[in-house]
């Protein structure tokens, strides 16, 4: 049972275009999301996060929308470097004030081209 | 500040023989996480601490797997025997508190370790 799902597996950007990564999730449950970036042989870092009381969350080169209705998030990157480059995984809570367990998805992998 | 450590980073066995894995969590992080992550999947929460004690286990096939942290630090995290679907990356992650958010609003970062690959042959 995939609760949280990244259907696209890998993702190819020209540098300076805007990459677009998206999830989609199951459990109504669910009200913060976390994007986590994971370089090879790296632990996965966390790169931004949403409450589901926004619909907008911006840091930088990085954004996450989150439309609730349609149990859809998606993190824009603008302009995208190649420093980007990574897996990028989509998780989410069930729960922001007590024990947070993270469901994740199975990660897009991103690849910022030249 | 040093980040989270892990030990060994790769380890090959064959089935039905016994590993452990090592987590230094980052100093003064309560919680700690143990996740499987298996190839072309995300990370899987085993399971979480708070200091010593045990938050959740509920995906932890405690058949075969076991994992401690006796004095609310370090932790290891065993398979006894191993079979050939435990091949997976296990990651340890840690945390200041429990919770999602703390007491600010700001979100609760899990930080991860780099990971110990696990091949059982």
């Amino acid at each position: 049972d995939q609760q949280v799902k990244q259907n696209s597996p890998s993702l190819s950007v020209q540098e300076g275009r805007i990459s677009i990564l998206n999830c989609d999730y199951t459990n109504s449950m669910f009200d913060y999301f976390l994007w986590y970036k994971k370089y090879p042989a790296e632990g996965p870092t966390f790169l931004i996060s949403i409450s589901s009381i926004k619909d907008k969350n911006e840091d930088g080169r990085f954004t996450v929308f989150l439309n609730k209705s349609a149990k859809h998030l998606s993190l824009h990157i603008v302009p995208s470097q190649p420093g980007d480059s990574a897996v990028y995984f989509c998780a989410a809570s069930p729960h922001t004030g007590t024990a947070s367990k993270l469901t994740f998805g199975t990660g897009t992998r991103l690849q910022v081209t030249l | 500040e040093a980040g989270v450590a892990q030990s060994p980073r790769y380890k090959i066995i064959e089935k039905r023989q016994s590993v452990a894995f090592w987590c230094n969590p980052i100093s003064g992080h309560a919680t700690l996480y143990w996740y499987q992550q298996i190839l072309g999947q995300g990370p899987k929460l085993l399971i979480q601490f708070q200091n010593n004690g045990v938050v959740d286990d509920s995906q932890l096939p405690k058949d075969r797997f076991s994992a401690e942290r006796l004095k609310g630090v370090d932790s290891t995290l065993k398979i006894q025997p191993a079979k050939l679907e435990d091949s997976a990356v296990y990651l340890c992650a840690s945390s200041l508190f429990p919770g999602g958010t703390g007491t600010s609003g700001a979100y609760n970062e899990q930080f991860f370790g780099p990971g110990t690959r696990l091949t059982v042959l």
